[in-house]
């Protein structure tokens, strides 16, 4: 029943290294997203893709990029971690037709950069 | 800019119904979605409704829209320990072409046995 997987549930890394954070979907949906969940603060978006190699900035894109070279997987990049994007990282996959939602989320990404 | 606002807990006691409630400001949105969260899970979206209806019900879940006041409520009947999650209200709308979601802080639900 695999819908949405992440690469990692946890990870540490140090600030100024590069971190990828890895999104697969095995649902052929053409939206992928990534979310970034804070306390208080609920999701905010940081980027997502309609399609094969577009990208499209989300709310808070300062610190991030992405890549979708393939349909089914989509990557967040740190280019250089830093302490307050320790957060939990959530890629979510969609389907949006006349009248009908599908959305899948996956299990989340606890990212701390020390 | 578009705001989506929720209580941050409920407390019920297991069998009693819950109404979970959310405001909403943007007059545009098409979608209002609510999700469960799971400790340490993603989200799951529970049902959405399209912003020209009033209610949907599924199951024990019911969903009131009032778009006049943009109000959206989630009332979950005869509430199971297993409810106990945070529950996120969201709201989208067309923005450059592609559909838009703004989330909610989240509703804690804590369901007394």
């Amino acid at each position: 029943d695999v819908k949405v997987t992440q690469s990692s549930r946890y990870l540490v890394k140090r600030t100024g290294e590069k971190v990828f954070l890895e999104c697969v979907q095995d649902m052929d949906h053409e939206n992928m997203f990534w979310y970034r969940q804070d306390p208080g603060l609920g999701l905010r978006l940081i980027y997502f893709s309609y399609d094969v190699k577009m990208k499209e900035k989300g709310d808070i894109p300062e610190g991030y990029s992405v890549s979708r070279e393939k349909k089914e997987r989509f990557s967040l990049i740190l280019e250089s971690a830093s302490t307050n994007q320790t957060s939990m990282y959530l890629c979510a996959s969609s389907y949006l037709r006349q009248g009908s939602v599908e959305q899948y989320f996956g299990p989340g990404t606890r990212l701390t950069v020390t | 800019g578009e705001d989506v606002e929720q209580s941050l807990f409920l407390s019920v006691r297991e069998g009693d119904s819950s109404v979970i409630n959310c405001t909403y400001t943007d007059s545009s949105s098409t979608y209002l979605y609510w999700y469960k969260q799971e400790p340490g899970a993603g989200l799951q979206l529970l049902t959405y409704i399209f912003s020209n209806m009033d209610m949907k019900q599924d199951q024990r879940l019911t969903v009131l829209l009032n778009k006049k006041d943009k109000h959206l409520s989630l009332r979950i009947a005869d509430t199971q320990t297993g409810d106990s999650a945070i529950y996120f209200c969201a709201e989208s709308r067309v923005s450059g072409g592609y559909q838009k979601v703004t989330f909610g802080t989240g509703t804690k639900l804590q369901v007394i046995p």
